[in-house]
């Protein structure tokens, strides 16, 4: 079981907006530990998607961005497309297992 | 461009062990951290552990300290990550990712990743 919790699923229509959640505590997210989301295609390997809470490396699209607060970060997917149906993770430092920890992950499906 | 090949991939008795390769190209070798992350069938990511680009010091989850050496051979950019002690629990696609930013250090910023290696432990 992570430390860092994500919805099991999320979907929206084709244009909407979702968020994703990644829900932390004082040992992580919430000892000011940088968050970064990753996005798995099926049968793919993991693609980084925000660095550093909320930045974006060269070539993924402004509909993804990130936040982050207190405990907690979020992921947003802007002007959903069926190209983005994907599993998505958080990814941070724990202090307390002196590693970093995944999220449990999160299936977005556009309807 | 960046790229890491991992080994193909492997079938393995329970108890036995298993040494996957990371060779690296496109880039310094000794300037950028490289991690080992698993996967299991239908299962979530997983960290497992991480090797300094710089010297070469290793870090690695509690769940698998004791059972998982990571080496490297500098001179053919090439990282080994060997897991001992196998059970059926281990079957998984393991990849190796390197940091997006040099200076050899960790930041979880995982931005190239190598096209996994299939593990299945099967008696």
């Amino acid at each position: 079981q992570s430390v860092l919790t994500q919805p099991p699923s999320v979907s929206g229509a084709p244009g909407q907006r979702v968020t994703i959640s990644c829900t932390g505590s004082s040992s992580n997210i919430g000892a000011g530990y940088d968050v970064h989301w990753y996005q798995q295609l099926p049968g793919t390997a993991p693609k980084l998607l925000i660095y550093g809470n909320t930045n974006r490396p060269s070539g993924v699209p402004d509909r993804f961005s990130g936040s982050k607060s207190g405990t907690s970060a979020s992921l947003a997917i802007t002007g959903l497309q069926p190209e983005v149906e994907a599993d998505y993770y958080c990814l941070s430092y724990d202090s307390s297992l002196s590693g970093y920890v995944f999220g449990t992950g999160t299936k977005v499906t556009v309807l | 461009q960046v790229q890491l090949v991992q080994s193909g991939a492997e079938v393995k008795k329970p108890g036995a062990s298993v040494k996957i390769s990371c060779k690296a190209s496109g880039y310094t070798f000794t300037s950028y951290a490289l991690h080992w992350v698993r996967q299991a069938p239908g299962q979530g990511l997983e960290w497992m552990g991480w090797m300094n680009g710089g010297n070469g010091n290793t870090k690695f989850s509690q769940k698998f300290q004791g059972r998982v050496t990571v080496t490297r051979d500098t001179s053919a950019s090439t990282v080994y990550m060997e897991l001992s002690g196998l059970r059926s629990d281990d079957t998984a696609m393991y990849y190796c990712a390197r940091e997006l930013s040099g200076g050899g250090g960790s930041w979880g910023r995982l931005g190239s990743w190598g096209q996994g290696t299939l593990v299945i432990v099967s008696s």
